[in-house]
């Protein structure tokens, strides 16, 4: 069966610091994978998808980045972190293209100080 | 743009009675429709989901939601809650990309709260 590991679960980091969240899933071939960002009161906000390693698209122009530089690992990384990054980050994947059913990590709440 | 609209920011309940969570949805082509449930501290999980056929759709946990096209709403319902339905239910749209690619757009959450 698949299943889909993210760390940390949580982390405080202060302003200016890097950030690199590591999301990894098992059990499949070429998923689709996803970052999203959950804001008190807004939602989910998709941040970045890839459809196979080294394919990046951005959804939301910002101080993040993210990388898949194998099949099945995904990380979310920032060279300074700002007090606006902080929230609840998800990372999913699929294997449609058209969004039909997305598997869920855990998340990591990130609080940025 | 397709986007989905959740009135309701928090539902409290009495256990055993009936809910109703709320979705409307803005789309100028076919949509894809979904409910997804996030525990505390937990990612989200699939509830159910609409693609096309029966505009009555059984998931998961004894919720159903019907889609509606004329009123462009998908609402969740359940006869009787549990204490354990407590959580996060969000409702979301497929959205195509440029790309071909598409994506899941979520409302902002309704959160279930179900008292003894």
């Amino acid at each position: 069966s698949q299943t889909i590991h993210q760390w940390p679960a949580t982390l405080v980091q202060p302003v200016g610091s890097p950030l690199s969240l590591e999301c990894t899933v098992e059990g499949t071939s070429n998923p689709n994978l996803y970052w999203y960002r959950q804001a008190a009161g807004r939602g989910l906000q998709l941040l970045f998808y890839s459809v196979g390693i080294g394919q990046i698209s951005s959804e939301v122009p910002q101080n993040l980045s993210a990388s898949r530089p194998q099949d099945r690992q995904f990380i979310l990384s920032s060279k300074k972190l700002l007090l606006s990054d902080s929230g609840f980050y998800l990372c999913a994947w699929s294997l449609t293209s058209w969004g039909e059913k997305l598997f869920f990590g855990s998340g990591t709440q990130l609080s940025v100080l | 743009a397709q986007s989905v609209t959740q009135l309701d920011s928090q539902v409290p309940v009495f256990e055993e009675a009936p809910v109703e969570l709320r979705c409307n949805y803005s789309s100028s082509v076919s949509v894809y429709l979904f409910w997804y449930v996030q525990y505390p501290n937990q990612g989200l999980q699939l509830l159910l989901k609409y693609l096309s056929g029966s505009t009555l759709v059984k998931g998961i946990n004894g919720f159903e939601a019907e889609f509606n096209k004329s009123q462009t709403s998908f609402h969740l319902r359940k006869p009787s809650v549990h204490i354990s339905d407590t959580a996060e239910y969000f409702c979301a749209v497929s959205v195509p990309m440029n790309t071909g690619f598409q994506k899941l757009v979520f409302g902002t959450g309704t959160r279930l709260l179900v008292s003894p």
